[in-house]
């Protein structure tokens, strides 16, 4: 069975500074990772995915994320956010079947301008 | 195709009581799954479908919760004798091949039972 740890659940930085949002998984199989948003009052929308390739992958608004294997890590990170990217973002895990994602708990990203 | 829909947005309900979702799934999309999230918590795998078979069901999805797809179209989930610990967003996601082209999650239902 796979797992999720997000490792923050509130991170508070200031509007055009870096940020890091950890996300730590386990699994006995190969998997698939992804990142959804949650912004106030809407729904899940998909922000980024690995699939196989390249480790390094990018969304369309600046947010970036790494697939380390060996350390069972995807961290998302974006060097410089801005007021819009509050919201609550979700790391989640599938298995290669791509059958259910098994999701983190949250981490609650803040922006103080 | 505007995504996946979901109805009522809210519900509100007296304990004891029963409450049918409805979920309509992108067209095209042969899975759809249902999630629970409650405030703070990240969503909660329910059940998912692959047409109109129901092919996993989560230890949470208790003997009162009964999920359908017919005809591998839209869905409901149905909740019988609600109680309060009941109360959460239910979300419903759609896809085909999801390994590309992901999950698709509509608005949700968010239940309250008093």
């Amino acid at each position: 069975a796979q797992s999720v740890t997000q490792l923050d659940s509130q991170v508070p930085v200031f509007e055009e500074a870096p940020v890091e949002l950890r996300c730590n998984y386990s699994s006995s199989v190969s998997v698939y990772l992804f990142w959804y948003v949650q912004y106030p009052n809407q729904g899940l929308q998909l922000l980024l995915k690995y699939l196989s390739g390249s480790t390094l992958v990018e969304s369309i608004n600046g947010f970036e994320a790494e697939f380390n294997k060996s350390q069972t890590s995807f961290h998302l990170r974006k060097p410089s956010v801005h007021i819009s990217d509050t919201a609550e973002y979700f790391c989640a895990v599938s298995d290669q079947g791509a059958q259910k994602l098994v999701f983190g708990q949250g981490t609650r990203l803040t922006i103080n301008p | 195709d505007t995504g996946v829909s979901q109805d009522p947005r809210h519900k509100i309900t007296k304990r004891g009581q029963n409450v049918t979702f409805r979920c309509d799934p992108i067209s095209e999309h042969n899975r759809l799954y249902w999630y629970r999230q409650t405030l703070g918590q990240g969503p909660e795998f329910l059940t998912y479908f692959q047409n109109e078979a129901q092919l996993e069901k989560s230890r949470l999805l208790s003997d009162r919760f009964s999920a359908e797809r017919p005809k591998g179209s839209f869905s409901t989930l149905e909740i019988q004798r609600t109680e309060q610990g009941d109360s959460a967003m239910y979300l419903c996601a759609s896809s085909i091949i999801a390994e590309i082209y992901g999950y698709t999650f509509g608005s949700g239902t968010r239940l309250t039972v008093v």
